[in-house]
């Protein structure tokens, strides 16, 4: 059974930096296909897709926010991080992971964590 | 940037059915997947490459596509399918990956 699971601060102040851990299982991100994706919803507001890392340690980002962040895995844990730095009251969201396959098949986000609220606030 | 296009809301009667939409320019290159999402709750994945539907979705969940525009299906809506829609596709590169805006469906 797949499951992922988000854990990182809820508060944060501005400028500082969010570290944010997804550890998974029923999975390993050593077989060839696998990945795991960061995606945030701001309160009452759309997905917004952030980062994305693969079986062979490919890294992407989106382009309005690459600045920003860097995406790692710890495959020994089961883990991927993502750091966000100089965090602003406009990054407030609840913070998913999510698994994507590419195998013969695409399915990207066909697992997801329950997500984590993160407020930027002073 | 990249960007795909849906309507803010669909109603639909119980028992009828509801289409959605989603533009974007990429889109005769690159596959649509839909995302449902309940109040409170995460995205689940409801159809992928265009028109393929995960176990355990129901068949009244379908997609097609045709040129720039996606359009994902609920035949014979009930109320457990309100919620939320996201349209996720890439542009032409794959460098923008993106979600759509989000349709909320109320189904009344």
């Amino acid at each position: 059974r797949v499951t992922l699971r988000e854990s990182g601060p809820a508060l944060v102040k501005p400028t500082q930096t969010l570290t944010l851990t997804c550890t998974f299982s029923g999975f390993s991100l050593n077989t060839s296909g696998m990945c795991v994706s960061w995606i945030r919803q701001p309160p009452g507001k759309a997905l917004e897709w952030l980062a994305h890392i693969d079986w062979v340690d490919d890294k992407y980002y989106s382009p309005s926010l690459k600045t920003r962040l860097i995406i790692s895995k710890d495959t020994s844990k089961n883990q991927v991080v993502l750091t966000m730095t100089n965090m602003d009251p406009v990054d407030t969201a609840t913070y998913y992971c999510a698994r994507t396959v590419t195998t013969a098949v695409i399915r990207p986000f066909d697992y997801w964590g329950q997500g984590t609220l993160v407020t930027v606030s002073s | 940037s990249y960007e795909l296009t849906q309507p803010p809301s669909v109603s639909v009667s119980p028992g009828q059915t509801a289409r959605i939409t989603c533009s974007g320019d990429a889109l005769p290159k690159k596959f649509c997947y839909w995302y449902q999402q309940k109040s409170g709750q995460a995205p689940v994945l409801v159809i992928y490459e265009d028109n393929k539907r995960p176990s355990g979705i129901p068949e009244r969940f379908s997609g097609s596509s045709s040129g720039t525009v996606a359009t994902l299906t609920i035949s014979g809506a009930r109320m457990e399918d309100e919620g939320d829609y996201y349209c996720y596709s890439t542009d032409r590169s794959d460098n923008h990956r993106v979600f759509g805006g989000g349709t909320k469906v109320t189904v009344l």
